[in-house]
């Protein structure tokens, strides 16, 4: 099956840019998601299809996918953007959905 | 407002079954594909299940293929979960998630209904 890599945490400071990786195996050629889950609340979606926002997400979120790792970026990075993060396609070759394993976004 | 309400979650033995519902609103349920995924204590997001809109074709993760079946009533706005011979590693917090369309991942959660097995 198919199988999506994330660092487990990535640490950034107050209005830097904190960029969180997914790998997977030729991960450019599908759709990856992101999601945004803060502790005690269920996921929010933060992009979809690589690189769009859904309405209320700022945009200093942003995400690229090419190759073998797709990125989502958080400029500007606030305190309240503390959370883990995690990446999901669909993976058509055994019609299951994928999650990373997550990343833990600490804002120092 | 689109809400996603589960239910259903409890303390179940080694073996046991659960039946697991999420009553939808705010949105045309018909229309839309729908999945579970669940969050074991501490740990990340794991895909369950999914199910088309009309109810026809349905997916599951290896970990729970043939313990587990997904469902929905469109006429109620609800999509269930029956979990037949549950193990200690089906402890977690099942959230019913709404499917955007086309692979683009979901738009919408519930809070999750938590589900204990205790051997």
């Amino acid at each position: 099956s198919y199988v999506l890599t994330q660092p487990p945490s990535v640490s950034v400071a107050p209005g830097k840019t904190a960029r969180i990786t997914c790998g997977g195996n030729d991960i450019g050629s599908k759709s990856v998601h992101w999601y945004q889950q803060k502790p005690g609340q269920a996921p929010v979606l933060v992009i979809y299809y690589d690189a769009d926002r859904p309405s209320g997400i700022p945009e200093r979120f942003s995400g690229s996918n090419s190759g073998n790792t797709a990125t989502l970026s958080i400029s500007r990075v606030e305190a309240g953007d503390e959370a883990d993060y995690y990446c999901q396609v669909w993976d058509s070759s055994s019609d299951q959905w994928v999650f990373g394993g997550g990343t833990k976004l600490t804002v120092l | 407002e689109v809400q996603l309400v589960e239910s259903g979650g409890g303390l179940v033995q080694t073996g046991g079954s659960l039946r697991l519902s999420c009553a939808a609103s705010g949105f045309t349920f018909s229309s839309y594909a729908m999945s579970w995924v669940r969050q074991a204590p501490g740990k990340g997001l794991e895909w369950v299940s999914a199910l088309s809109t009309s109810g026809g074709t349905t997916y599951y993760a290896d970990s729970v293929k043939g313990r587990f079946t997904i469902s929905r009533d469109n006429s109620k706005n609800t999509l269930h979960l029956q979990m037949n011979s549950l193990r200690a590693e089906d402890t977690a917090l099942y959230y019913c998630a709404k499917d955007q369309g086309n692979d683009s991942g979901f738009d919408y959660w519930g809070q999750g209904t938590l589900v204990t097995v205790s051997s």
